[in-house]
């Protein structure tokens, strides 16, 4: 089964860039899709983006001034970057894979990255 | 953007009981709704994807039902490991989650 890693500075400071990587591993990253959701602490999960393997994004139209997500097909890894943060952007990132009915499969264990002074 | 409300917020019932959880959609979302179990420091796992089909591994005592805005997790005959948060979610445009419904032991 596919394994996801996410990895990344787990404290960011505000009005910083916040950078992720998801690490893709026991399965190619061609032909799939990749998504990034995040749950702030004791509250409910929000979509940000997702891309194809070939490049193509879309992005949650709440976020998407302030998204990025590429991926490196060479290194099976796709990356996520939010620039501008706040303390509202403190929360777990997942990385996960969709399905084919527009399901989450796969999940990362996620990692949290607060934003703070 | 299409909202996903689920009902109750909290449920309160003992192991063996039946449990019946909720999802409603602001618009239709035909049968492309999924279901997601979410315990304490894990990831969520899914369930039940194309609003029937259990995913592979989850027990039988699991089941999804409904179409275009309304929709139903049964939990057959509660478990003490099945006590989690339940997340209902869909894509038409883009992905989004219900608010999530807290089923605790009573």
């Amino acid at each position: 089964q596919v394994q996801l890693q996410e990895s990344g500075p787990g404290l960011v400071k505000p009005s910083e860039t916040l950078s992720l990587t998801c690490t893709v591993s026991n399965g190619s990253i061609n032909y799939f899709y990749w998504s990034w959701i995040r749950q702030s602490p004791g509250k409910g999960l929000e979509w940000i983006g997702d891309i194809y393997y070939s490049g193509s994004t879309n992005y949650n139209p709440s976020l998407k001034s302030r998204v990025t997500i590429s991926v490196d097909t060479s290194r099976n890894q796709v990356s996520l970057t939010l620039i501008s943060v706040t303390a509202a952007d403190t929360a777990v990132y997942y990385c996960a894979r969709p399905g084919g009915n527009s399901q989450i499969d796969d999940w990362g264990r996620g990692t949290l990255v607060t934003v703070s002074s | 953007e299409i909202v996903l409300t689920q009902s109750p917020a909290t449920l309160s019932l003992s192991p063996g009981e039946r449990a019946t959880l909720s999802c409603r959609a602001s618009q239709s979302v035909g049968y492309y709704l999924a279901w997601y179990q979410q315990k304490p420091g894990q990831a969520p796992r899914l369930l039940i994807y194309g609003a029937s089909n259990r995913a592979p591994g989850i027990p039988a005592r699991f089941s999804g039902s409904g179409s275009g805005t309304d929709f139903t997790l049964t939990i057959s005959s509660l478990e003490p490991e099945d006590f989690a948060v339940y997340y209902c979610q869909q894509r038409t445009n883009w992905i989004t989650f219900g608010q999530g419904t807290r089923l605790e032991i009573k």
